[in-house]
This record gives C-alpha cells, structure tokens and sequence, in this order.
C-alpha cells in the first residue's frame, strides 16, 4: 500500500515565476492537506481539500491556490513566487473524520532564487 | 482551543539509555494527541496517537506514550535509544476535523 506521494522531491525557480507541486494520497483517503515548513519551524497549515473543494485555509496569501481532483490527489499551485517561499512543502491525507491519523508524504523542497 | 507546549527544544541522551520528549497540553474536551517525528531532510512520520481507551499507548520503533489526565501530559518514551532516533518529535493536538498546529518540536539527538 503506497503512502503518500509528492512530486517534485526537488525544484529551484526564480522569484515571480510559478510552481505546481503534486500529491497522491494514500490510497482510500479522501483529505488532503498541505503545509509549508520554513527552516527551522514546525510545519504551516495551508489548506485543506475535501471532496474537490477548499474545506479551510490557514493565514496564507491567495498566490497560494490547490486543486482536488476526482480521484482525490491535489496540487497547490503558487504565483508570484518570493524568497521566502523557500521551504518544504508537505502533503498529508486522512479520512475526514475526527482522531483519523493523518500521514504525510516526504515533501517538495521548493527554493526560490 | 487546543495546543500543546514541548518545554524543551533539544534533548541529548545516550545510546542505550531510556528517552523521554516531554509534552503537555491543554485542551477542550477529550484531547486527540499525536506524535510524529522527522529526520533530517524528510517528511513527517507518524509515531502514534491517543483517542481514548488505554492510557499507555505504543507506536511505531519502539516508542510509546502516556496520557496523564491529572497532568495533563503526554509524554513520549523509549526504554532504550538507538542513534538513529536522532531527529525532530512534535507533539501535536487534533480536535474534530481541524488543521493540525505544530509548534517548533523538539530536538532528540542521540550520542554513541
């Protein structure tokens, strides 16, 4: 059972370009959401999607945009790219559902120069 | 409202000898307490989690935590560390279908 998937593992863009990063859920998760982890910090929540639509959205600017397909997996797309979007950014899926564990993939290190 | 304080941001321990993460909470209702640990250049790996139930939890590597009611604690445990536990633990709380909050997590670093 394959957990969950990101891709790139790696990119380097330049400031004011734009990144789409992927995800793939562990497989039967219908949730998916991301965070970006700045070094050194805990990871940020971005947002959460559910059955194809934003359910919440943590304090991030709307450069930060997701989609979810059908078939559950997601992208977060970022415009306008700063430095300071440099970070990982980790996909976690679960059920939506209260006390579901929540598994994260290995993440997309997104640096911006 | 939920949140959880890790009061020490680097722990150091031997090999071989018994570990401790601290983690304290405070929240409403019945708490929903994960960790998850993450080494160097990685992702974030589940560890356990409590619900409800048993207040001795065990998860994966060998580790396991105790909810303590009357302490409001959770702390993370292993009887015996291995170098390779050497990474990032956070203690995070969950609570119906919330994002979770992470703090700046703690530091293990185990010495040979």
């Amino acid at each position: 059972d394959a957990g969950v998937t990101q891709s790139p593992t790696h990119l380097i863009k330049t400031r004011g370009q734009q990144v789409t990063l992927r995800c793939s859920p562990k497989s039967g998760h219908d949730t998916v959401s991301w965070y970006q982890q700045a070094l050194g910090q805990g990871p940020q929540f971005i947002f959460q999607y559910y059955e194809e639509e934003e359910r919440q959205r943590g304090n991030f600017p709307d450069r930060f945009s997701g989609h979810q397909f059908p078939n559950y997996s997601s992208e977060l797309n970022v415009n306008a790219l700063l430095l300071g979007d440099s970070a990982l950014y980790l996909c976690a899926s679960s059920f939506l559902s209260s006390g579901n564990t929540i598994y994260f993939g290995e993440g997309s290190w997104l640096t911006v120069v | 409202a939920q949140s959880v304080a890790q009061p020490e941001d680097q722990v150091n321990v031997a090999e071989g000898n018994p570990l401790t993460v601290k983690c304290t909470y405070s929240v409403s209702g019945n708490p929903y307490l994960f960790w998850y640990v993450q080494y160097p250049n990685r992702g974030l790996q589940f560890l356990l989690k409590y619900i409800t139930g048993d207040n001795l939890v065990k998860g994966s590597y060998g580790f396991e935590a105790e909810f303590n009611k009357s302490q409001t604690s959770f702390h993370l445990k292993k009887p015996s560390a291995l170098v390779s536990d050497s990474a990032l633990y956070f203690c995070v709380p969950h609570s119906g279908n919330t994002p979770l909050v992470f703090g700046k997590g703690t530091r293990l670093s185990v010495i040979a």
